[in-house]
């Protein structure tokens, strides 16, 4: 298994353009999230999903958007990028059943200037 | 909503003494609490995990305790070798169904040879 896999690694982007931060797992997991960390800080979560077609709002979602179309995908969207964005980017998965620990991706690394 | 307090934020010992991680959580009905280890450049990878329903939890040399009155939880770490140098990350568990996890803001603990 490759487990959760982020693409791409790093990405530089100008203000007001838009990218879509990728993640797909391979564990069947219907439990998946995605977080930003800043340098020095934890992770925040951003948006989470309990499976193919739900998503929700975590503590920092403004500025980003994603879909669940799939159990396996679970894109992040960035529409206008903003220099607060810039930050490390992590997707995680758990599988169903009362707080299973989470496998995370090795994250998608965003500046932009 | 959550909050979860970590100390220290950095943190030396000798190669071969103790560490000691604390972090506090202010939801009482939080009942899952994981630590993760994240090297330098690289994803958070749980090590030890524990619920609510127990009090200490040993796998080698880490260990971790639970005090739900007080509502504090902390990581033990013994006999300290190079490779343990990391940031860890205390979390806990948000809502019991949908296991959002807060994070707290990481301890950067560096084994001295």
């Amino acid at each position: 298994n490759a487990g959760v896999t982020q693409t791409p690694k790093f990405r530089i982007l100008k203000i007001g353009q838009s990218m879509t931060l990728q993640c797909t797992q391979d564990m069947n997991h219907n439990y998946m999230y995605w977080y930003r960390q800043d340098p020095g800080m934890g992770l925040k979560l951003i948006y989470y999903s309990v499976g193919a077609g739900i998503t929700d709002k975590g503590e920092v979602p403004n500025g980003y958007n994603v879909s669940r179309s799939t159990t396996e995908d679970f894109p992040l969207r960035l529409e206008l990028a903003a220099p607060s964005q810039t930050s490390v980017y992590f997707c995680a998965s758990e599988r169903e059943g009362g707080n299973q620990p989470q496998h995370f991706g090795d994250g998608t690394r965003l500046s932009i200037l | 909503g959550e909050n979860v307090e970590q100390h220290p934020s950095t943190l030396s010992v000798q190669e071969g003494d103790s560490a000691v991680i604390k972090c506090t959580y202010s939801d009482s009905a939080s009942n899952y609490f994981p630590w993760y280890k994240q090297e330098l450049g690289k994803r958070p990878q749980l090590i030890i995990d524990i619920r609510s329903n127990v009090g200490e939890k040993k796998d080698q040399r880490i260990a971790v305790t639970l005090n739900k009155t007080a509502k504090h939880f902390s990581l033990h770490i013994t006999e300290t070798q190079p490779e343990d140098s990391a940031v860890y990350f205390c979390a806990a568990s948000d809502d019991f169904g949908n296991e959002k996890l807060t994070f707290g803001t990481g301890t950067r603990l560096t084994i001295i040879p």
